[in-house]
């Protein structure tokens, strides 16, 4: 159990730019989330992948972003034209079924 | 839907005192309940589970919650913190097994700073 590995761990970016975070969950896990946790708040969730299948979006992803898991392996977080609003720790985690989700230590983005 | 409160965004203990966190959830379902740690600059880890078998939970670094159904709450204590436990904590909540299982809905947190 190697854990669940992000990459970046920060990422600075002009407004405007378009930005790609990676995430790799541990090897036998079928689910993957992404989540969104902005300053002084809990998480919230963005979506969820069951193997390649992404099954659930929030309201909270809008088309600028984009989630693909391709493989059924690593996922892909993807923003476009990145905004203020951007700003935050995205968060991906990753279980056996329903089994207790185990976090990655999150991409910090800024916005400048 | 699955909303958690927690009480008090700021608590402080004295090293060696009680520690204790609270949290209340709303839940349509039975409810899958969670308390997560956050140290600055990482991910969250689990301390520990409820997931309708004991409602006494006991997690790591000596944690433990009770669920009371009858007051739809989950609190976590701690006999004597340490330390090491200054950190946030999160509470959180599932749909259990089934539809909404796969989504966690977490508090605001609580920030625990423990006086030497």
């Amino acid at each position: 159990d190697t854990g669940v590995s992000q990459d970046p761990r920060h990422k600075i970016t002009k407004r405007g730019q378009n930005v790609t975070f990676r995430c790799d969950p541990i090897s036998e896990h079928n689910r993957l989330y992404w989540y969104r946790q902005t300053l002084g708040q809990g998480p919230e969730f963005l979506t969820y992948f069951q193997n390649e299948a992404q099954l659930e979006k929030s309201r909270l992803l809008s088309d600028r972003f984009s989630a693909e898991r391709p493989k059924g392996s690593f996922s892909t977080l993807e923003i476009q034209r990145t905004e203020q609003g951007d700003s935050a720790m995205y968060l991906c985690a990753s279980s056996r079924d329903d089994q207790p989700q185990h976090f990655g230590d999150g991409t910090r983005l800024s916005i400048l | 839907a699955q909303s958690v409160t927690q009480l008090g965004s700021h608590v402080s203990v004295s090293e060696g005192a009680l520690v204790l966190l609270r949290c209340n959830y709303s839940s349509s379902v039975p409810p899958y309940l969670f308390w997560y740690v956050q140290y600055p600059n990482q991910g969250l880890q689990l301390l520990l589970k409820y997931t309708s078998a004991a409602t006494l939970v006991k997690g790591i670094n000596g944690f433990e919650a009770e669920f009371k159904k009858s007051e739809t709450s989950f609190h976590l204590t701690k006999p004597s913190a340490h330390m090491s436990d200054a950190a946030e904590y999160f509470c959180a909540v599932t749909g259990g097994t089934g539809a909404g299982s796969y989504q966690l809905t977490f508090g605001k947190g609580t920030k625990l700073s423990v006086i030497p």
